[in-house]
């Protein structure tokens, strides 16, 4: 089975600093790690994937996430953020291979103050 | 990228009722689609996994019975909640994957408050 642990519930953090959203999973199994965004009374919208290979993956929005295997972690990054990143967001895990379903955390609240 | 519709976005029905929800993949076959169950400011929990012309495979603790699941074609899965109460209030969302593709997309999700 896979887990999922997002270590903060709610990270606030001013216009244009960066920030750092933070997951570690668990699994016995080789994954995939998924962030996802999701903003109020929406589906959500991938912001990128690791699935093999390097281990700095860079996704939409100037979000990116590094895979530390040792640490079984995939923290989520960005160098400077703005008001629309406000949203929650989601860390994900998946079973390697097609159409697995997908673990989520409890989500991490992002809210960017002016 | 790939479209996952849902309808209706919200609906409010009265307890003892049923409803039904619609989940499309718009531009791409979906043999097996997922649907998720998320409560105010909680993640997302998967309900069941909805197969292409077999039965739904539902997670522990989902009541089959009341979360009905029909995937009745390669671009449609309906979830019905019977005979609904205000427990059963809840944002519902689904998600597919189109053939070969590692990212599963979602539908733009499904208010459901029972009065």
């Amino acid at each position: 089975a896979q887990s999922v642990t997002q270590l903060d519930s709610q990270v606030p953090v001013f216009e244009e600093a960066p920030v750092e959203l933070r997951c570690n999973y668990s699994s016995s199994v080789s994954v995939y790690l998924f962030w996802y965004v999701q903003y109020p009374n929406q589906g959500l919208q991938l912001l990128l994937k690791y699935l093999s290979g390097s281990t700095l993956v860079k996704g939409i929005n100037g979000f990116e996430a590094e895979f530390n295997k040792s640490q079984t972690s995939f923290h989520l990054r960005k160098p400077s953020v703005h008001i629309s990143d406000t949203a929650e967001y989601f860390c994900a895990v998946s079973r390697t291979g097609g159409y697995n379903k997908l673990i989520f955390g409890a989500g991490t609240r992002l809210a960017v103050h002016p | 990228g790939a479209v996952v519709s849902q309808h209706p976005s919200w609906v409010i029905c009265k307890s003892g009722t049923s409803v039904k929800i619609e989940c499309r993949s718009l531009d791409f076959q979906a043999t097996t689609m997922f649907w998720y169950r998320q409560f105010p400011k909680q993640s997302l929990m998967l309900m069941a996994t909805s197969n292409e012309g077999s039965k739904a495979t539902y997670e522990q603790g989902v009541e089959k019975d009341k979360f009905l699941i029909n995937h009745a074609s390669l671009t449609l899965s309906t979830l019905t909640v019977t005979s609904a109460h205000p427990e059963d209030s809840s944002f519902y969302i689904c998600s597919a994957y189109p053939t070969g593709n590692t990212e599963a997309f979602f539908g733009q999700g499904t208010r459901l408050t029972v009065v």
